[in-house]
């Protein structure tokens, strides 16, 4: 049984270009939660999505940042015009309902340069 | 309003010696509660979870975590420290479902 992919596991992009990572949830998850971890802190709360609904992006940047999770697929966190700031780890989580434990992805870490 | 404080950033012990992290949380609600663990450049690995059930919750890898709540605490703790425990931990209060708040971390050192 498969645990929460991400991918890639390391991505580099130049200031302006976009940014796109990719979760696919564990199997018969349909709850994808999107976090942001900065260097030497704790990881930060993004997103809540549900297949096609976003259910809550109160800690989502207002700009550049924008996720989906379609019908079919994985949910996708794009990062648009990408800054040094958005230099992070982004780790995605899954679970079966949303009062149940949340399963982390191995992360994906983003550098900007 | 949900928070978690973990007490301290760094903690140093000696192979075969206790191991405790602190963890004080927030909650205006009945909260749920979780340590996770991070190794280097790894995703997050689910320690243990506290959810209004036993008080002293038994974990993985011989952790355990007692949930206080007249101290409003979650400590974590480990009777004897193995070197592949160092790591970072990272304690997370629940009380609406869909929101994890993370502490900020402790790293633990294991000396050998």
């Amino acid at each position: 049984n498969a645990g929460v992919m991400q991918n890639p596991r390391h991505l580099v992009r130049r200031r302006g270009q976009e940014a796109r990572l990719r979760c696919s949830p564990m199997k018969g998850h349909s709850h994808v939660y999107w976090y942001r971890q900065l260097p030497e802190e704790g990881l930060k709360f993004m997103v809540y999505l549900q297949k096609e609904n976003i259910i809550d992006e109160s800690g989502m940047p207002k700009e550049r940042f924008s996720a989906e999770f379609p019908k079919e697929g994985p949910s996708i966190l794009r990062i648009q015009q990408v800054v040094r700031g958005d230099s992070a780890a982004y780790f995605c989580a899954s679970s079966k309902t949303p009062q149940e434990t949340q399963y982390f992805g191995p992360g994906t870490r983003l550098l900007v340069l | 309003a949900q928070s978690v404080t973990q007490l301290d950033s760094h903690v140093s012990v000696s192979e075969g010696t206790p191991v405790l992290l602190r963890c004080n949380y927030s909650s205006s609600y009945s909260p749920s509660l979780f340590w996770y663990v991070q190794h280097p450049n790894k995703g997050l690995q689910l320690l243990l979870k506290y959810t209004s059930a036993a008080t002293l919750v038994k974990g993985i890898n011989g952790f355990e975590a007692e949930f206080k709540k007249s101290e409003t605490s979650f400590h974590l703790t480990k009777p004897s420290a193995h070197m592949s425990d160092a790591a970072e931990y990272f304690c997370v209060v629940s009380a609406t479902g869909n929101q994890f708040y993370f502490g900020t971390g402790t790293s633990l050192t294991v000396i050998p």
